[in-house]
């Protein structure tokens, strides 16, 4: 069976330090990845998506890039994090080329300060 | 593009009463449907979902849901609630073809029950 990771669980960052969050997928070959920020009130939104290595499709220009170095790894990162960073950061994956379910990993919760 | 409304964003019943969940979409094919669950600081958990077929589908957790293509609707229910279904739904429709297939998100109704 496939399972996703996300680590770390939590994470509290000063304004303007690094940031690096991972995903990973197991159990399943080239899935598409996603990065999603959830904020309150406001639902899920799509950050980023992967259709396979190297390949990053940017849905909200920000302060953040993604990257995927291998077939079922999934980074996003900052140079520098601002307040309006914070947020529960949620990865992804879905069957390439299917429309079937996505499937969510247990998410990463960011709190800058 | 495809858009999600979930008109309320809090409902609170109490335990053992019915749920009925709304959910509205614009999309201008038959869309993908689906509804996931959140619990408190956790990931999203499918719920259901809708492909084609029957418009009533069944999910877990004693869940249902109905797609009536007339309204661009596709309701959540459950006959009777339990303390434990207490978290965030959220609705979604998948569109779009091939590598432009995505999900969008409704804003999610938090669900409060009351014993």
């Amino acid at each position: 069976s496939q399972t996703i990771h996300q680590w770390p669980a939590t994470l509290v960052q000063p304004v303007g330090s690094p940031l690096s969050l991972e995903c990973t997928v197991e159990g399943t070959s080239n899935p598409n990845l996603y990065w999603y920020r959830q904020a309150a009130g406001r639902g899920l939104q799509l950050l980023f998506y992967s259709v396979g290595i190297g390949q990053i499709s940017s849905e909200v220009p920000q302060n953040l890039s993604a990257s995927r170095p291998q077939d079922r790894q999934f980074i996003l990162s900052s140079k520098k994090l601002l307040l309006s960073d914070s947020g529960f950061y949620l990865c992804a994956w879905r069957k390439r080329g299917s429309t079937d379910t996505q499937y969510f990993g247990p998410g990463t919760r960011l709190t800058v300060l | 593009a495809q858009s999600v409304t979930q008109p309320d964003i809090h409902i609170t019943v109490s335990e053992g009463a019915s749920l009925e969940l709304r959910c509205n979409y614009s999309y201008g094919a038959t869309p993908y449907l689906f509804w996931y669950v959140q619990s408190p600081g956790q990931g999203l958990q499918l719920l259901l979902k809708y492909f084609s077929g029957d418009t009533l589908v069944q999910g877990i957790k004693g869940f249902e849901a109905e797609f009536k293509r007339s309204q661009s609707s596709f309701n959540l229910r459950k006959p009777s609630v339990h303390w434990s279904d207490a978290a965030e739904y959220f609705c979604a429709v998948g569109a779009g073809g091939g590598s432009n297939y995505k999900l969008t998100f409704g804003k999610g109704t938090l669900l409060t029950v009351n014993p």
